[in-house]
């Protein structure tokens, strides 16, 4: 099946940080670009970041710019996204996406990050 | 920014009627090459998104026929032909041209 599988959330204290995992399954990994959006309880949906399919060029919102970082590994299939000095206001459901002509035509189930002390 | 705008914010419809969903972005969504970056997606509850429409007017593989999209320009609209309860949920338009991409705040669609 193709499928994205997020991992590496949890509660975590401000200033703290913590690294998301994305598994990818069924498809040519390395032939996506792929990015995180995030959904703060509640909320709507909020872009955070891209990364292009050799991992070379990525992008962020101004609000995680400095912070959070997108990586990739293509031969474990999996994108990542390093975040640091985490903010109460970072709460949110974190998705990795995959990237059809600007659209995002896979979701994952998401991964719940807290920030809280 | 581009910004992206929906109307109405909810709306409830008896199953078996159609509903429409407008979606105006701040810019054209048009690439340069031709395309238009806009999509569509719905987000049931307790579910993760799943896109329904994709460059503008591009249903997505799976897509019930019900759902169409269409429009040009800032102007957009998602169309559903008869509602069925499982339609329920958010719908989200979306912009892909230019970061940061950007979502409009959603349509909560209700069963009567």
């Amino acid at each position: 099946d193709v499928q994205l599988v997020e991992s590496g959330g949890g509660l975590v204290q401000p200033g703290g940080s913590l690294r998301l995992s994305c598994a990818a399954s069924g498809y040519t990994f390395n032939t996506y670009w792929m990015h995180w959006v995030r959904q703060a309880p509640g909320r709507g949906l909020v872009w955070v970041s891209r990364i292009n399919e050799d991992g070379r060029t990525t992008t962020y919102a101004d609000s995680v710019r400095g912070r959070f970082t997108i990586f990739r590994d293509n031969a474990k299939n999996t994108l990542y996204l390093q975040m640091n000095s985490l903010r109460v206001d970072d709460t949110a459901v974190y998705y990795c996406t995959r990237d059809l002509a600007g659209g995002q035509d896979l979701w994952g189930q998401g991964t719940l990050v807290t920030v809280s002390s | 920014d581009i910004v992206m705008t929906q109307s109405p914010l909810s709306l409830s419809v008896t199953p078996g009627e159609p509903a429409s969903i407008s979606c105006r972005s701040s810019q054209s969504p048009l690439h340069s090459n031709g395309k238009t970056f806009f999509s569509w997606y719905l987000q049931k509850p307790g579910q993760s998104p799943q896109v329904l429409i994709c460059l503008g007017s591009n249903r997505a593989s799976g897509v019930p026929d019900r759902f169409s999209g269409s429009g040009s320009g800032t102007e957009f609209t998602l169309k559903i032909s008869r509602v069925e309860a499982e339609d329920v949920g958010v719908y989200y338009c979306m912009q892909g041209l230019q970061t940061p991409y950007t979502f409009g705040p959603g349509t909560k669609l209700e069963i009567k």
